[in-house]
């Protein structure tokens, strides 16, 4: 199977602040990579897929970047409902694994 | 609008097993290219995901869990079920199902269930 690893696991952060967050894969997987966002109590909301490409409705100032094995997810501008844990997932191979996550924590 | 929502028992004895149900709507699993896959995620971890059923019926399981699992669709009643047997405590967590798109190649979990919490005690 294929590993993911997120970088950090945890990051503290104001309303305003640039924030990004490093997905590693234990091996090439072009960009197939998708990033979710999950907060308390919820199931996770997909954010972006091939590894750049916004879903319908998420925010402009959520933007991701990468290919091969790294990878990142950036928030130019945090804003209150960002405080989050963010997961990103491979879906280059069954089966598709997910990193171990960030949570994304008001400083 | 799509929706799925899980259902199933919330606590289940060790070396029971598992059946819940996925009831969705706003799409048909008899749609070519339409799939729904079954996640999990223990308490303060990362999603996991299980297995998977598609529009022709095909089936695709995780690695290390596929011995125990089978995933099941009734197309008339919207419904997708997954059976995990020899359930044991580190099985507990909140179980989720999933709308597996793709868009070209890539794959992507657009909508999912509100999810199930399964607690495995005696």
């Amino acid at each position: 199977d294929i590993q993911m690893t997120q970088s950090p696991s945890s990051l503290s952060a104001s309303v305003g602040d640039r924030v990004t967050i490093t997905c590693r894969a234990s091996q090439s997987i072009s960009n197939y990579l998708n990033w979710y966002q999950q907060k308390p109590g919820k199931a996770p909301n997909l954010l972006m897929y091939a590894a750049s490409t916004l879903q319908s409705g998420v925010p402009s100032r959520f933007s991701g970047s990468g290919s091969g094995t790294d990878f990142t997810l950036t928030i130019s501008s945090l804003q209150p409902e960002d405080f989050a844990i963010y997961f990103c997932q491979q879906t280059y191979r069954n089966p598709f694994t997910f990193g171990g996550g960030t949570k994304v924590e008001l400083k | 609008q799509v929706t799925l929502k899980e259902s199933g028992p919330a606590l289940v004895k060790p070396t029971q097993t598992l059946t819940l149900t996925c009831t969705f709507s706003g799409f048909s699993l008899s749609t070519s290219g339409m799939r729904v896959s079954w996640l999990r995620q223990p308490p303060g971890k990362a999603p996991e995901w299980l297995a998977r059923i598609d529009w022709d019926d095909g089936k695709f399981y995780s690695t290390s869990l596929k011995t125990r699992l089978t995933i099941s669709k009734d197309t008339s009643k919207n419904q997708v079920v997954l059976k995990m047997t020899t359930m044991d405590p580190v099985d507990t967590a909140t179980y989720y199902c999933a709308r597996t798109n793709y868009l070209n190649n890539w794959a992507y979990f657009d909508y999912w269930g509100q999810g199930t919490l399964v607690t495995v005690s005696s």
